[in-house]
């Protein structure tokens, strides 16, 4: 069985600081994983995937996420926060090889502090 | 198309009505999801569709829910009885083998 989960619910970091959202899954097979990014009142989009190639991934918007898989975690950073990173961030844990169905950790909100 | 779409973008209804909601996937893609987020709440796994497989159907919150997907392309999710604690955004998400998945902007159901 897969799960993901996403340590905190909400992270605050101030302008121009770094940010790291952290993320632990679990699977029982080789995962493939992804950063989804939700701006307030917008759809779910894509930010990154691992899918067992490089273990450090870069995504757009300048965020980047490393899979440590002696860890289990997959988490996400980036060197410079933007005002315009304010949004709600989830963790996703799959098997896409058996393109099982996806599980979604519960979020976290990211609030940029001027 | 170039992406998934959902309709109605917005649903408003009375409690107790059914309603019906419609995902269109990109062409191609074999596996259909739906999920719905709730104010304040992280995304809930509803329902799953995989080829020509049986769904996984064990996200369903109660037996007012169904969804079914035709010709392995359009799906509807279809909620009757509707009660308040229903309302939420309803997601739609397809994907093909490696290559990720894609949402639709949801739909957006109140009921009253």
């Amino acid at each position: 069985a897969q799960s993901v989960t996403q340590l905190d619910s909400h992270v605050s970091v101030s302008e121009g600081t770094p940010v790291l959202l952290r993320c632990n899954y679990s699977s029982s097979y080789s995962p493939s994983l992804f950063w989804y990014v939700q701006h307030p009142n917008k759809g779910l989009q894509l930010l990154l995937k691992y899918t067992s190639a490089a273990t450090l991934v870069k995504g757009i918007n300048g965020f980047e996420a490393e899979f440590k898989k002696s860890e289990t975690s997959f988490h996400l950073t980036k060197p410079s926060a933007h005002m315009s990173d304010a949004a709600e961030y989830f963790c996703v844990v799959s098997d896409m090889n058996r393109d099982d169905k996806i599980i979604f950790g519960k979020g976290t909100r990211l609030h940029i502090l001027p | 198309g170039a992406g998934v779409s959902q309709s109605p973008s917005n649903k408003v209804t009375e409690k107790g009505k059914d309603v019906e909601l419609r995902c269109d996937p990109i062409s191609g893609h074999t596996a259909l999801y739906w999920y719905r987020q709730s104010l304040g709440q992280g995304l809930e796994f509803l329902i799953y569709f995989q080829g020509n497989s049986a769904p996984d159907k064990s996200g369903l919150p109660s037996d007012r829910f169904s969804a079914e997907r035709t010709g392995g392309s359009v799906s509807t999710l279809t909620i009757q009885r509707t009660q308040q604690e229903d309302s939420a955004v309803y997601l739609c998400a397809s994907s093909l083998f490696s290559q990720g998945y894609t949402f639709g902007s949801g739909t957006r159901l109140t009921v009253v």
